[in-house]
């Protein structure tokens, strides 16, 4: 089974300060990793994901991800946060085994950027 | 490039009505999901299809059935709803062939909103 924990249900930072979503995830094989960013009223849109390879990952809207093996972690990093950036933010999972690419989502972290 | 479209975007049924919410895509993806959204619960898996003709159960599948009929389509049905069916829906699909196929993100549609009363 697969399992993903996203420990803080709201993080609230200062427009320019660093923003950190925490994620751990939990599978019985190699991991792919991804995150997703969700809008008001809009769907999932696809944020970076790690497969193999460096650890530090960089995807969309200067977002990056560090994956970390020995803590089962795969936590999501922004150097300088904007206000544009407030939304949800899932983290998920999916066994590189599991049939259907079938993904695990946490339950989602708010962010919240104060200008 | 449309991507993938959801219909209805918002819904309310009475208990014990029907209907079904549709999925298209055009992207030419061969794997299809559908999953429903609770507040603190992050998305759940009702069914998925691996290609045209073929589902399967998710997560969640109870109260729900699907068809694949169309590669391009995914349809999502109530049979008799429930207030405890009351949630966003979404549609997602991915490719499935080719090396590093199974690393590829889903791509979603923007849900439908349903309510049960």
């Amino acid at each position: 089974a697969q399992s993903v924990a996203q420990p803080e249900d709201q993080v609230n930072v200062a427009e320019g300060n660093p923003l950190t979503v925490k994620c751990t995830y939990s599978v019985s094989g190699n991991p792919y990793l991804f995150w997703y960013v969700q809008y008001p009223n809009r769907g999932l849109q696809f944020l970076l994901k790690y497969i193999t390879g460096d650890n530090l990952v960089k995807g969309s809207y200067g977002f990056e991800a560090e994956f970390n093996k020995s803590q089962t972690s795969f936590h999501l990093k922004k150097p300088s946060a904007l206000v544009s950036d407030s939304a949800l933010y899932f983290c998920a999972v999916r066994d590189f085994k599991a049939a259907g690419n079938k993904l695990t989502f946490g339950g989602g972290t708010r962010v919240l950027v104060k200008p | 490039n449309a991507g993938v479209t959801q219909t209805p975007k918002f819904r309310v049924l009475k208990t014990g009505q029907s209907m079904t919410l549709l999925c298209a895509q055009d992207m030419n993806h061969e794997y299809m999901y559908w999953y429903r959204q609770d507040p603190g619960m992050g998305l759940r898996l009702i069914h998925y299809s691996v290609g045209e003709g073929t589902t399967a159960k998710g997560e969640v599948p109870d109260g729900y059935n699907v068809s694949r009929l169309k590669k391009q389509n995914f349809l999502l049905g109530l049979e008799s709803a429930a207030p405890s069916q009351t949630s966003v829906y979404f549609c997602a699909s991915s490719y499935s062939t080719g090396a590093g196929a199974g690393n590829q993100p889903q791509h979603f549609g923007d849900g439908t909103r349903l309510s049960i009363l």
